[in-house]
């Protein structure tokens, strides 16, 4: 079946640190993949897309890696800040275009 | 927040009551999503629309349906509420489905319904 994990529900950094994030998933070929920020009461907001045939996606302090044999997307945030703190989901594009989310992984940045 | 409202912002109801949640959007975007978040299981898509009429169902549509009589607006309607159906939900809106630009989703501010 198919699958989407985001690497533990909840990630403790120091501010100033890379965070890094992981996406992994089973039995999709994407054609996209997508990184959502939502914070607590909100909607989730759109950060980046990534191409399958893209390795890299930068913005600001963002970087997103795409590694379509691996089933793996990689998303960074560089140098830190507790304004990150946030949930950030995954989301890919499925077989018939529709967006499936992981549940998360929960980013905070301590002072 | 893109010009999405959603309404009620917060309902509590029964069991077996009808309950309907209103989208709208100012932003003449072709494609509306109505998702639900629970914890543990992150967002599902319940139904679409890409376009006025035209609606198709997502992963968890059972017991839910909706309607789309104009592009501002996507219903989302519970016929007969049952405990299961306590989330909160969510809609979204997008102006592309395909893999190039303009596939984002900007996502209103959520409705949260607790079913007694």
């Amino acid at each position: 079946s198919q699958k989407i994990e985001q690497n533990s529900e909840a990630l403790n950094i120091q501010e100033g640190k890379t965070a890094t994030l992981t996406c992994n998933y089973t039995n999709y070929s994407p054609a996209y993949l997508q990184w959502y920020r939502q914070d607590p009461g909100r909607g989730p907001v759109f950060l980046l897309l990534i191409r399958e045939n893209e390795k890299e996606k930068r913005k600001e302090r963002l970087k997103v890696t795409f590694d379509t044999t691996l089933k793996q997307s990689l998303f960074h945030i560089t140098a830190s800040q507790p304004a990150d703190s946030a949930t950030y989901l995954c989301a890919l594009s499925g077989s018939a275009r529709q967006l499936t989310f992981g549940s998360g992984t929960q980013l905070t940045v301590l002072p | 927040d893109a010009g999405i409202t959603q309404s009620p912002r917060h309902k509590v109801t029964e069991t077996g009551t009808p309950v309907t949640l209103r989208c709208h959007q100012t932003e003449n975007h072709r494609y509306m999503y109505w998702y639900r978040q629970d914890p543990g299981h992150g967002l599902r898509l319940i139904h679409y629309s890409y376009g006025v009429k035209d609606t198709d169902k997502g992963e968890v549509s059972d017991g839910y349906s909706v309607s789309r009589s104009k592009t501002e607006d996507f219903l989302l309607t519970l016929e007969s509420a049952t405990s299961s159906q306590t989330s909160v939900y969510f809609c979204a809106i997008s102006e592309s489905q395909a893999s190039g630009d303009n596939n984002e989703q900007f996502f209103g501010p959520g409705t949260r319904l607790t079913v007694l």
